[in-house]
């Protein structure tokens, strides 16, 4: 089975220049996350994907953060303007069911690193 | 959306010791999963345990949850050198699948 597939690996850009990441998914993972990790610590939710609809939005920086999940497969993250603290790795996730559940894996691609300079 | 809390923070051990780390957390929750992370590599999956579980083993891991605390431990056993990673426990709470990670355990295990 094929993984979580993120590009690019490593970007830098100058801080008030724009970023997009890809992933796609396992395929028939019906839930797909986006998270973003600072060195140092535990990552935190951005965005949560179920097929393509929004479940959990609520720690994007909506002003210059924006993610969207086409056809409910393959999902983009952008970030327009960039800013310093926006340095992390930003990782995607998906996990299979959709709905309530109660213990499925969840698996991560290698994500994408991002530093802004 | 609450979080788990790792402790220790950080943590050094001699190959072939035990390494345990904690996760506690604030609200009820549907299920907890430890993840490891290398350095620079994406998060692997380890182990799940369910609200209704107490313990479970996987090989040289084994962990367990006390609902009543509110916290949940991972034990290692018999470290090896390739042990050396942030482990970090997710909590599941709430509807659609969400995951809220802590910040994390450093494990050395020196060789």
């Amino acid at each position: 089975e094929a993984g979580v597939a993120q590009s690019p690996r490593y970007k830098i850009i100058e801080k008030r220049q724009s970023v997009a990441f890809w992933c796609n998914p396992i395929s028939g993972h019906a839930t797909l996350y986006w998270y973003q990790q600072i060195l140092g610590q535990g990552p935190k939710l951005l965005i949560q994907f179920q097929n393509n609809g929004v479940v959990d939005d609520s720690q994007l920086p909506k002003d210059r953060f924006s993610a969207e999940r086409l056809k409910g497969v393959d999902s983009t993250l952008k970030i327009q303007p960039a800013k310093l603290e926006d340095s992390a790795v930003y990782l995607c996730a998906s996990v299979s069911g959709q709905g309530f559940f109660s213990g499925n894996t969840i698996y991560f691609g290698e994500g994408s690193w991002l530093t802004v300079v | 959306s609450q979080q788990g809390e790792e402790d220790p923070q950080a943590l050094s051990i001699q190959e072939g010791e035990n390494a345990t780390m904690n996760c506690s957390y604030k609200t009820s929750i549907n299920n907890l999963q430890w993840y490891r992370q290398n350095s620079g590599r994406g998060l692997v999956h380890l182990i799940l345990i369910r609200s209704n579980e107490r313990e479970k083993h996987s090989g040289r891991l084994r962990v367990t949850l006390d609902t009543s605390k509110k916290s949940s431990s991972l034990l290692i056993t018999a470290s090896r050198a390739a042990d050396t990673a942030s482990y970090f426990c997710a909590l599941n709470s709430g509807g659609y699948q969400k995951v809220t990670f802590g910040i994390g355990t450093k494990l050395q295990v020196i060789p």
